[in-house]
C-alpha cells in the first residue's frame, strides 16, 4: 500500500541554521510523483516542488534544496540559513500513476525557527 | 491569476447540525479535490471531481457527507448531520488537467470547522 512517512514531528532551530526535513515513501508503482508543500499558520498549503520518479537529480531553489534517492525511497528537503519566515508545517506527498491523481500526504513536520 | 477561493474560513456548529462549504477553483482547472485535515495529520482526500463528474469518492462518508460540482466550476461540500469527529480543516484544491497524477494541485485557504 502507498504510504508517506515524515518521522520528525517537530523541529526547532535557531535562525541561520541549516535544517533537513525527512520524507520516506512506499509505493508499488514505478512511475510516480513526489511533492513538498508548506503550510504556514494561515492554513493554506503552498506548493514548493514536484519531482517525478525518473529524475533523481537534486534540485536547488534559493535556500531550498531537495535530495531524491530512489534506492532509499527518500525525498528529503533542506533549508539553508533558515529564517523565521520558514516557520510552518511542511508536508511531503506522493501521487502514483496507478491512481487518479490524489495526493497521499505524510503527517507533516512542524518547523520552528527562532530568532 | 486568482487562487482557489473558499468560504467560510471558520465555522462553529453544534453536533447534529448541518453545514456547507463552498469552493471556487482556479479558472480553467478541470479537476477539483476536497481534502479533510484533522489536527496534527496530513490532508486526506474526500472526493475528486473532473469537470462535474466524480472520479473518486471512496473515502467520503456518504451517510453524512455530500458534494457537488455544478457546471464543472464551483463546488459545495455538505455535512448533515455533523459529528464531533468532523472537526477539521476542509481544504479545496484544483489542478489543470484531467485527474492526472503528474499535475500539481493548488490549495485554497481552507475552512476550519469546529463541532461542539
Amino acid at each position: 500500500a502507498q504510504k508517506v512517512t515524515q518521522a520528525q514531528t517537530e523541529i526547532s532551530v535557531v535562525e541561520k541554521e541549516d535544517v533537513t526535513l525527512d520524507c520516506v515513501y512506499e509505493t508499488r508503482d514505478t512511475t510516480y510523483y513526489l511533492f513538498w508543500y508548506k503550510q504556514p499558520p494561515s492554513g493554506e498549503l503552498v506548493f514548493l516542488i514536484r519531482r517525478n520518479s525518473f529524475d533523481e537529480q537534486n534540485e536547488i531553489s534559493g535556500r531550498y534544496s531537495w535530495n531524491f534517492q530512489k534506492s532509499t525511497s527518500s525525498f528529503n528537503f533542506t533549508i539553508t540559513a533558515s529564517q523565521v519566515v520558514d516557520s510552518a508545517v511542511y508536508f511531503c506527498a506522493l501521487s502514483e500513476a496507478g491512481n487518479t491523481g490524489k495526493l497521499i500526504f505524510g503527517q507533516g513536520t512542524t518547523l520552528q525557527v527562532k530568532p | 491569476e486568482a487562487g482557489v477561493a473558499q468560504s467560510p474560513r471558520y465555522k462553529i456548529i453544534e453536533k447534529r447540525q448541518s453545514v456547507a462549504f463552498w469552493c471556487n477553483p482556479i479558472s480553467g482547472h478541470a479537476t477539483l479535490y476536497w481534502y479533510q485535515q484533522i489536527l496534527g495529520q496530513g490532508p486526506k482526500l474526500l472526493i475528486q471531481f473532473q469537470n462535474n463528474g466524480v472520479v473518486d469518492d471512496s473515502q467520503l462518508p456518504k451517510d453524512r457527507f455530500s458534494a457537488e460540482r455544478l457546471k464543472g466550476v464551483d463546488s459545495t461540500l455538505k455535512i448533515q448531520p455533523a459529528k464531533l469527529e468532523d472537526s477539521a480543516v476542509y481544504l479545496c484544491a484544483s489542478s489543470l488537467g484531467d485527474y492526472s497524477f503528474t499535475d500539481t494541485q493548488y490549495f485554497g485557504p481552507g475552512t476550519r470547522l469546529t463541532v461542539l
